[in-house]
């Protein structure tokens, strides 16, 4: 079964930094792109970043493009992001997300973790 | 304001079948994949259907998509309870070179 566990948010005062973590279990990891959503209070699902299954390319939202980082460490079965600058409306559940077919960028997300709470607020 | 069109609400009674529509344009659902995700409240987003009508084992046959030109949708037939939920279409953007979501469906079952 597959598992994704994400972890990392908080409450943290604009300007500053976060890193959030998923951890995947139940598939070959290395094997599939990743990516993270995030749906703000009463707002609807909106995609952040994704990253392929050997880090060759990586894409960002316009809202946060040169703020936010994508990475994963396939030895570790994991994904990250780096948030730096933080907004406000960059509060949100950040959801990690796997790509439904190996070595595929454009097949959609077919399992997704439970999300990790972000809140940016002074 | 999404890129992704979809109405905010809908509803049906039990045994209906409701319809949720997915407008986009040439550069989404007009070129690539749509995609549907079934999202409860502090629950994970489920795969309802992807490649546009293709439904993933154990999601129900009540559950089917079609698309045409630059439009999408998701009938739910046999409406049940258990189906309020919020409805979302998903598809790339190849002008924007990311996913873009419609703004999701509430559905409620009345």
């Amino acid at each position: 079964e597959v598992q994704l566990v994400e972890s990392g948010g908080g409450l943290v005062q604009p300007g500053r930094s976060l890193r959030l973590s998923c951890v995947a279990s139940g598939f070959t990891f290395e094997d599939y792109g990743m990516h993270w959503v995030r749906q703000a209070p009463g707002k609807g699902l909106e995609w952040v970043s994704g990253i392929d299954w050997k880090s060759e390319k990586t894409g960002y939202a316009d809202s946060v493009k040169g703020r936010f980082t994508i990475s994963r460490d396939n030895a570790k079965n994991s994904l990250y992001l780096q948030l730096d600058s933080l907004r406000p409306e960059d509060t949100a559940l950040y959801y990690c997300a796997k790509v439904s077919q190996a070595g595929s960028w454009f097949m959609g997300f077919d399992s997704w973790g439970l999300g990790t709470l972000v809140t940016v607020s002074s | 304001q999404s890129v992704l069109t979809q109405p905010p609400s809908a509803s049906g009674t039990p045994g209906q079948t409701v319809t949720i529509s997915c407008s986009g344009s040439t550069s989404n659902i007009g070129i690539n994949y749509i995609f549907w995700y079934q999202h409860l409240p502090g629950t994970a987003p489920k795969l309802l259907i992807y490649r546009d009508n293709k439904r993933p084992s154990g999601v129900p046959d009540r559950f089917s998509g079609s698309k045409s030109g630059t439009s999408a949708s998701l009938a739910i037939s046999g409406l049940r309870s258990e189906d309020e939920a919020d409805y979302y279409c998903a598809s790339w953007d190849d002008s924007l070179s990311g996913w873009v979501f419609g703004g999701g469906t509430k559905l409620t079952v009345l």
